[in-house]
């Protein structure tokens, strides 16, 4: 067990919708990062926060958005969600945000029919 | 931006031994992490090198050149659930932590 908490585990929608999915990092972490990965496809970087404020962004979508709140959990929000959006979710958290390692929630599948 | 680069696939008999290179271009270096990732499941954390060098851990092992931005994960003593894919991050200094695409090991019997 990670440590840290992805919610919920999967997730179906119709095209269009839109969907929040939800992070808990590790205890004493401070850095949530999303990661999105499709069939066969690498981690592809959508976003890093550190202690509430955003500190990186990846090849993030605009119908995305991200943020961390004060308790340090963060949602990432998906938007007019489209077909290609199907993919794997995962949130992971490191201390530092840059030389620690990060620890991976299990993930969240979100499936768009 | 970054460029990291991984052989796609290997395969190797159990008890032997693999290599897993990792070539990589990006605008500063914090480090270089090494990942595991079973079919279906989450990444988890194998190894991490900032310094040039050999670092060792029970079977598994990592390398590190900075300057020729290389580094290789070495798998001792496979074991069939050693069968996964095997992910080399680099941590740059604009924080957007990137994965190559991994490399899927298959241990055969």
């Amino acid at each position: 067990d990670s440590g840290v908490t992805q919610t919920p585990k999967h997730l179906i929608t119709a095209t269009g919708q839109r969907v929040t999915l939800r992070c808990s990092p590790r205890s004493g972490d401070l850095s949530v990062y999303w990661y999105q990965q499709s069939l066969d496809q690498g981690l592809q970087f959508l976003i890093q926060y550190y202690n509430g404020e955003e500190r990186a962004k990846g090849n993030i979508l605009e119908r995305f958005s991200a943020q961390q709140f004060p308790d340090l959990h963060s949602e990432l929000n998906l938007s007019s969600l489209e077909l290609g959006d199907s993919a794997l979710y995962f949130c992971a958290s490191s201390e530092d945000g840059k030389n620690s390692p990060l620890h991976f929630g299990n993930g969240t599948r979100l499936t768009v029919t | 931006g970054q460029n990291i680069d991984q052989p796609t696939e290997m395969t190797a008999t159990e008890g032997a031994i693999v290599q897993i290179n990792c070539t990589y271009q990006t605008s500063g270096f914090n480090g270089l992490f090494w990942y595991q990732q079973h079919a279906g499941e989450a990444p988890t954390f194998l190894s991490y090198n900032v310094l040039d060098g050999l670092e060792e851990k029970g079977r598994f092992s990592s390398f590190l050149s900075r300057s020729k931005g290389y580094s290789y994960l070495l798998l001792k003593e496979l074991q069939m659930k050693d069968s996964a894919s095997y992910l080399c991050a680099v941590s740059p200094n604009d924080y957007k932590l990137s994965f190559g695409a991994g490399t899927t090991v298959t241990v055969r019997a």
